[in-house]
C-alpha cells in the first residue's frame, strides 16, 4: 500500500524557516517524480514544486522561487521542502504527492499545516 | 502562465447529471486530470488523461476535452459526490503543474 506521511508543520513567525518532510512507503520511491502541493485555508489547490527521480531537475511556482527548496533522499525514501523567508501568504496545508513528469498525481499524503503568523 | 478557469459552484439534484467545465487556452491539446476533494481530506484522482478512470472510480465519472474546454461529467449523482472538484494540466512551456480554480458541487 502506497503511503505518504508528512511532518514538520507548525506555527512560525514571518521571515522564519521551516522544513517539511515526507516519508514514503509501499512503492519504489526512486522511480517517481515527487511534488509538494499546498492549499491555503478555504482556498484551492496550488502546485508548489516538483523534483525528478534523481534530484537533477527541480521546478517551482514563481511565488516560492528563491525561498523554498525541494530535495529528496532516495536511500531514506524521503522528500523534503525547506521553506525560508516565510510570509503570511504561505499559510496552508502542504501535501506531499507522487507523480510522474507530466502525469497526474496518483497518491497524496494527508497534509501538514503551516501557519505563518506573529 | 497558463490559467484554468472553473465555475465556483454547481448544484444538482440526486440522480441527475452534473457537468463541471474547465476552461483554458487550447486545452484540447493537453491532457486534463480531475480530482475530487471532500472536506478535511486529501484530493483523490477521479479522471486522468481527459477521460480515463483510475481503478475503483465509478463509471458515473467521465471526462471529455476539446477546443478551449474540458468537462467532467458525473452521472446519476449521489449525495456522496458532494465535494470540491479541480482540473489540472501540465504546462510544458514552463514545466509547471497547473490546477483549476475549483468547483464546489452541491447535491440538493
Amino acid at each position: 500500500e502506497v503511503q505518504l506521511v508528512e511532518s514538520g508543520g507548525g506555527l512560525v513567525q514571518p521571515g522564519g524557516s521551516l522544513r517539511l518532510s515526507c516519508a514514503a512507503s509501499g512503492f519504489t520511491f526512486s522511480s517517481y517524480w515527487m511534488s509538494w502541493v499546498r492549499q491555503a485555508p478555504g482556498k484551492g489547490l496550488e502546485w508548489v514544486a516538483n523534483i525528478k527521480q534523481d534530484g537533477s531537475e527541480k521546478y517551482y511556482v514563481d511565488s516560492v522561487k528563491g525561498r523554498f527548496t525541494i530535495s529528496r533522499d532516495n536511500a531514506k525514501n524521503s522528500l523534503y521542502l525547506q521553506m525560508n523567508s516565510l510570509r503570511a501568504e504561505d499559510t496552508a496545508v502542504y501535501y506531499c504527492a507522487r507523480c510522474q513528469y507530466s502525469s497526474p498525481i496518483d497518491y497524496w499524503g494527508q497534509g501538514t499545516l503551516v501557519t505563518v503568523s506573529s | 502562465s497558463y490559467v484554468l478557469t472553473q465555475p465556483p459552484s454547481v448544484s444538482v439534484a440526486p440522480g441527475q447529471t452534473a457537468r463541471i467545465t474547465c476552461g483554458g487556452n487550447n486545452i484540447g491539446s493537453k491532457s486534463v486530470h480531475w480530482y475530487q476533494q471532500k472536506p478535511g481530506q486529501a484530493p483523490v484522482l477521479v479522471v486522468y488523461d481527459d477521460s480515463d478512470r483510475p481503478s475503483g472510480i465509478p463509471e458515473r465519472f467521465s471526462g471529455s476535452n476539446s477546443g478551449n474546454t474540458a468537462t467532467l461529467t458525473i452521472s446519476r449523482v449521489e449525495a456522496g459526490d458532494e465535494a470540491d472538484y479541480y482540473c489540472q494540466v501540465w504546462d510544458s512551456s514552463s514545466d509547471h503543474q497547473v490546477f483549476g480554480t475549483g468547483t464546489k458541487v452541491t447535491v440538493l
